[in-house]
């Protein structure tokens, strides 16, 4: 399956502390994206990386990507309750082809 | 700016029975559309795409089908649906373009009895 996988499956922390989630996948890609889902809510997306790039911030997010042990992390820094949610990879393969999402991460922030 | 509507939020319905769920957007034209089916606890299972008016492409072969008579309208339908089709769908769409970033609708959560 070229379906990524995060890990790990569920994650609880306490407030302020760091969370990160990693992802694998298979295949080559184009660009790896990361989403967050409320519970019973649509997905929101959070950050893209292309396959050319290796860091990427956005706040309290940082986002790396190693195309060499096809693997990505996804580090909230200083966590909140707020954050608590699932967390998706997906992962575009070529120019035309959908996002393949994986099966989540579960963070819990506790206050 | 941009605004995805999914309706209905929440639907019971018999097996057996036919279902269309529908998915509207606004303030972009020729979006690229999904539908995606979210079991319980579990990822996302992409159904159906389309790149235009009346182009659909199938991932998963099943008792649904989907269909695009407007430019930015989806519909998810069935003839006849199994408990299976339980589930949370969620609508979607993209720009075209290389970076498919994707914008997701609040979701229906269908239960099958």
């Amino acid at each position: 399956s070229q379906q990524g996988e995060e890990d790990p499956q569920a994650l609880s922390i306490q407030e302020g502390e760091n969370a990160t989630m990693n992802c694998s996948y298979k295949t080559s890609i184009n660009n790896l994206q990361w989403y967050r889902q409320n519970s019973g809510r649509g997905l929101v997306h959070l950050i893209l990386i292309r396959s050319n790039e290796r860091e990427k911030h956005s706040g309290r997010l940082r986002v790396t990507l190693d195309t060499s042990k096809k693997s990505s992390s996804l580090l909230i820094t200083a966590s909140r309750a707020a954050d608590t949610a699932s967390y998706f990879c997906a992962t575009v393969f070529s120019g035309n082809t959908p996002l393949v999402f994986g099966k989540g991460t579960r963070l819990s922030v506790i206050a | 700016s941009q605004t995805i509507h999914q309706w209905p939020a929440t639907l019971v319905q018999p097996v057996g029975s036919p279902l269309s769920l529908e998915c509207t957007v606004e303030g972009t034209s020729n979006p690229n559309l999904y539908w995606y089916r979210q079991a319980a606890g579990r990822g996302l299972q992409l159904l159906f795409y389309s790149v235009g008016i009346g182009q659909i492409s199938s991932e998963v072969p099943q008792n649904l089908s989907a269909s695009r008579p407007q430019d930015r309208q989806f519909i998810l339908s069935s003839k006849k649906l199994l408990l299976s089709d339980s589930g949370f769908y969620l609508c979607a769409w993209s720009t075209t373009g290389a970076t498919y970033e994707q914008y997701f609708g609040p979701g229906t959560r269908l239960t099958v009895t």
